[in-house]
């Protein structure tokens, strides 16, 4: 069955560190992958997507993801977090030519100051 | 565009009650997501349209649980009659299919049965 894993619920990072969230996805052919963050009380908003080509994408707010073929993974980072980074991030898959977006169970991170 | 708009905001109710959550789609989108947030099951698709017409509704729980797009520009997700479990936040999408720049989430409507 086609399913996308946020291996770790919870993730606690101190301003200005790194932060690197992982995504693994379960599909039978790459689908397409998205990184969306929701802050309380907020509907999801869209970081960043990846369909094909380079492998390092760019989104808002500072954040990049990787896509790994090999890994079957789409892990998300930010080089300096903010405190405004925290938040629930989820990661979501879209088979090609299909019309219904995949989440994973999502990562929250705290910011501690 | 004020992007997809989602009433009430909260909603509080007893069980056994009727609810009905309405959602407005951005204008020009064609896809319309229906979808549940809890704790315990995360993210939820409860039933998706094209085109105003219900494509995949395997998601919608039971019976208790129906939802309509009588135009383009509205939809409304009805519970009928209501339980605590059904408590969550409950939010709406909308996308131009086959244009992937994902889908634009309403701001939810929290929803608590007494």
């Amino acid at each position: 069955a086609q399913s996308v894993t946020q291996p770790d619920i919870h993730i606690t990072v101190s301003e200005g560190a790194s932060l690197e969230l992982r995504c693994n996805y379960s599909y039978g052919a790459t689908p397409y992958l998205f990184w969306y963050v929701q802050s309380p009380g907020q509907g999801l908003q869209l970081l960043l997507k990846y369909f094909s080509g380079d492998t390092l994408v760019q989104g808002i707010k500072g954040f990049e993801a990787e896509f790994k073929r090999s890994q079957s993974s789409f892990n998300l980072r930010k080089p300096s977090v903010h405190w405004s980074d925290a938040a629930e991030y989820f990661c979501a898959a879209l088979k090609a030519a299909g019309n219904k977006l995949t989440f994973g169970g999502g990562t929250r991170v705290l910011v501690k100051p | 565009d004020a992007g997809v708009i989602q009433s009430p905001r909260h909603e509080v109710t007893e069980m056994g009650q009727e609810v009905t959550l309405r959602c407005k789609p951005i204008s020009g989108h064609n896809s319309l997501f229906w979808y549940r947030q809890t704790m315990m099951r995360g993210l939820e698709l409860l039933i998706y349209f094209n085109n105003n017409v219900p494509i995949d509704d395997s998601g919608m729980p039971e019976d208790r649980f129906s939802a309509k797009m009588p135009n383009a520009s509205f939809s409304t997700l009805k519970i009928q009659p209501s339980e605590p479990r059904d408590s969550a936040v409950y939010f709406c999408a909308s996308s131009l299919a086959g244009d992937w720049y994902g889908y634009t989430f309403g701001s939810g409507t929290r929803l608590t049965v007494v």
